[in-house]
């Protein structure tokens, strides 16, 4: 059973802070990475993936792998209150497969 | 684009009741993917299809739920019977092959 575990939270940051956001998964055949953002109510919706060992930097957001670990971050620069929402992580496994396993969300709420 | 488009939006049933859920994918994407979000259960895939061929079905919980896709821009998700536990929300999902996942509002379903 392939298997993406996340810390629920809820993660609690004020205005302005960096936002660490952590994920682990068990395949280590693992290709590709996302992270989804979820609004209440709302669908997910893309922000970032990674397919490399390292950092990926998208404006406030960074992702970071790290394989050896199994180990996906992603961290959120300048904390805004729109930031406010579950993220989820995702992972795809290696081969022409296109399923995700996606965890079970993190939420992150933004003070002002 | 119009995005994805799914109906309906909500749909309260009886135990026992067949539910038919629809999503036009957005013109063009060769993927098409159907979840379920529960809190319990996360996000999870169903089925998703490549060109309107069903390519992995492993995610469908039994044999009361069946998916199609008659041609490149309709989708359906059944379920007969419904039973209680089946109460979530459906998201149907599609892409172009590439990163990207570009997900409905949803369908939220209750079972009564």
């Amino acid at each position: 059973q392939k298997e993406v575990e996340q810390n629920s939270g809820p993660l609690s940051v004020p205005e302005g802070a960096i936002a660490s956001l952590n994920c682990t998964y068990s395949d280590r055949g693992s290709q590709s990475f996302f992270w989804y953002r979820q609004y209440s109510g709302k669908s997910p919706e893309l922000i970032m993936f990674i397919y490399s060992n390292g950092d990926k930097e998208d404006g406030r957001f960074t992702a970071q792998l790290n394989k050896a670990s199994q180990y996906v971050s992603l961290l959120i620069r300048d904390s805004q209150p729109s930031d406010s929402a579950t993220y989820l992580c995702a992972v795809k496994s290696g081969g022409s497969n296109y399923k995700l396993t996606f965890g079970k969300g993190t939420l992150l709420t933004v003070n002002p | 684009d119009a995005g994805v488009i799914q109906s309906p939006r909500h749909e309260v049933t009886e135990m026992g009741q067949e539910v038919t859920l629809r999503c036009k994918p957005i013109s063009g994407h060769d993927y098409l993917f159907w979840y379920r979000q529960t809190m319990m259960r996360g996000l999870e895939l169903l089925i998703y299809f490549n060109n309107n061929v069903p390519i992995d079905d492993s995610g469908m919980p039994e044999d009361r739920f069946s998916a199609k896709m008659p041609n490149a821009s309709f989708s359906t998700l059944k379920i007969q019977p419904s039973e209680p536990r089946d109460s979530a929300v459906y998201f149907c999902a599609s892409s172009p092959g590439l990163h990207t996942q570009y997900f409905g509002p949803g369908t939220r379903l209750t079972v009564l």
